[in-house]
């Protein structure tokens, strides 16, 4: 059964700072990982998608690595900002057609 | 991408009793989710919405505590039966649009506490 994890749990940094999110995953055997923003009390929004044939996705100043083989992604974000403040999911999809497995997120708090 | 709303977009309900919520899609999908993200905790799949047919259910979750219908390619219900305090979660509606694609979208919702 996959099983997906999220490192550090939580993490405060002062505005400006580049900063890593880590995800792993027990069976390297996925269609693709998404990436995640859930800001309190709202929904969903999807920030990168990595298909399993890819290394990296960028957007803007978020950059997001997979290493299939190891069961790694990292969510890099360069020169953060209070509004990066929320929580970041990692989620990835075994197969086409499936549902996405989550994990249980990382806190990020951003001050100015 | 889509647009997905969820009603009702929260609710407080006694113990014992049962909600439904409904999920609609601005256009036809393939596949529908529904989710749960208990307090402080991930979302975990409850079922996979199945058009035309009975849901799939994860482990843990069954048909009588959480029936679901899917009678076309924009909607779908969740109902949370005989709801007791450990119900209270976040529930969440998901889509993939079209088969081969691989985004999949989330609604925005719905926040039940059960008293």
């Amino acid at each position: 059964k996959q099983e997906v994890t999220q490192i550090p749990a939580a993490l405060s940094v002062p505005e400006g700072e580049n900063l890593v999110l880590n995800c792993s995953f027990t069976d390297s055997a996925i269609y693709n990982l998404q990436w995640f923003r859930q800001d309190p009390g709202k929904g969903l929004t999807s920030l990168l998608l990595i298909q399993s044939s890819q290394r990296e996705q960028t957007s803007g100043r978020l950059n997001a690595s997979l290493d299939k083989s190891s069961g790694r992604s990292t969510l890099y974000i360069a020169a953060s900002q209070p509004g990066d403040s929320a929580t970041y999911l990692c989620a990835v999809k075994g197969q086409a057609g499936t549902a996405l497995i989550f994990g249980k997120g990382t806190t990020l708090s951003v001050s100015s | 991408s889509a647009v997905i709303s969820q009603k009702p977009s929260r609710d407080i309900c006694q113990r014992g009793t049962s909600l439904t919520i409904q999920c609609q899609v601005d256009s036809q999908v393939t596949m529908m989710f529904w989710y749960r993200q208990q307090p402080g905790q991930s979302l975990t799949l409850i079922a996979t919405a199945n058009q035309g047919s009975e849901a799939t259910y994860e482990s843990g979750f069954v048909i009588d505590k959480f029936p679901i219908s899917r009678p076309n390619l924009t909607f779908s219900t969740l109902t949370v039966s005989n709801m007791s305090p450990e119900d209270s979660s976040i529930y969440l509606c998901s889509v993939v649009l079209a088969a081969g694609a691989d985004t999949q979208y989330f609604g925005p919702g719905t926040r039940l506490t059960v008293l």
